[in-house]
């Protein structure tokens, strides 16, 4: 079945440590890829997006994403992180079959930063 | 600044009502979508539109249906609503996706069926 998985529910990181969040997704053709962020009580804020090109992509607040095809992958990255990085990410897909028009959420990550 | 406009944060609805969530946005976006999130399952799409009086399933469409007759309104209806329909209901809108990806939020509306 086509779908995007986040097969963290919850990570643990000290601040200042690096993070990886990883995003996988099962669809024939590679579909547009996405990163989002949702603080407590907030709405959703788009960190970073990938459609072509360069597979390793930069977005706000200093995270990074890499599309790798080979392992259907979207990994989220921080060098280091800040305890204001504590929220919950979501990654999203829009695939190709549907005209590039729908917009599906993987299960989020929950990230808890340590002191 | 693009504004997604949920008619209510909060509300209470019995068991069996028909109940009717409305967004509207201000931008003249094509796609709009509808979302139900809930703890642990993420947001999970009910349904969505890409033009007027166009409408798609999402993943979770049953007990729902839609309605856009005009651009910038996308209404959410509970035929009969249930308590598993209790959750947070999230309307966004967006270009398309070719041209503008960013996808823009409604604050949403927390729906509790008794």
């Amino acid at each position: 079945a086509q779908s995007v998985t986040q097969p963290d529910i919850h990570i643990t990181v000290s601040e200042g440590a690096s993070l990886e969040l990883r995003c996988n997704y099962s669809y024939g053709a590679t579909p547009y890829l996405f990163w989002y962020v949702q603080s407590p009580g907030q709405g959703l804020q788009l960190l970073l997006k990938y459609f072509s090109g360069d597979t390793l992509v930069q977005g706000i607040k200093g995270f990074e994403a890499e599309f790798k095809r080979s392992q259907s992958s979207f990994n989220l990255r921080k060098p280091s992180v800040h305890w204001s990085d504590a929220a919950e990410y979501f990654c999203a897909v829009v695939p190709r079959n549907t005209g590039f028009q729908k917009l599906v959420f993987g299960t989020g990550t929950r990230l808890l930063v340590s002191p | 600044d693009v504004k997604v406009t949920q008619s209510s944060r909060y509300l209470v609805k019995r068991t069996g009502e028909k109940v009717f969530l409305e967004c509207v946005q201000d931008m003249d976006h094509e796609n709009m979508f509808w979302y139900r999130q809930d703890p642990g399952l993420g947001l999970r799409l009910i349904y969505f539109s890409y033009d007027v009086k166009m409408k798609e399933k999402g993943d979770i469409p049953e007990g729902y249906s839609v309605s856009r007759e005009k651009k910038e309104r996308f209404s959410l209806i509970l035929e009969s609503a249930s308590t598993n329909q209790t959750s947070m209901y999230l309307c966004a809108s967006s270009k398309k996706f070719a041209t503008n990806e960013k996808l823009f939020f409604g604050s949403g509306t927390q729906l509790s069926v008794l």
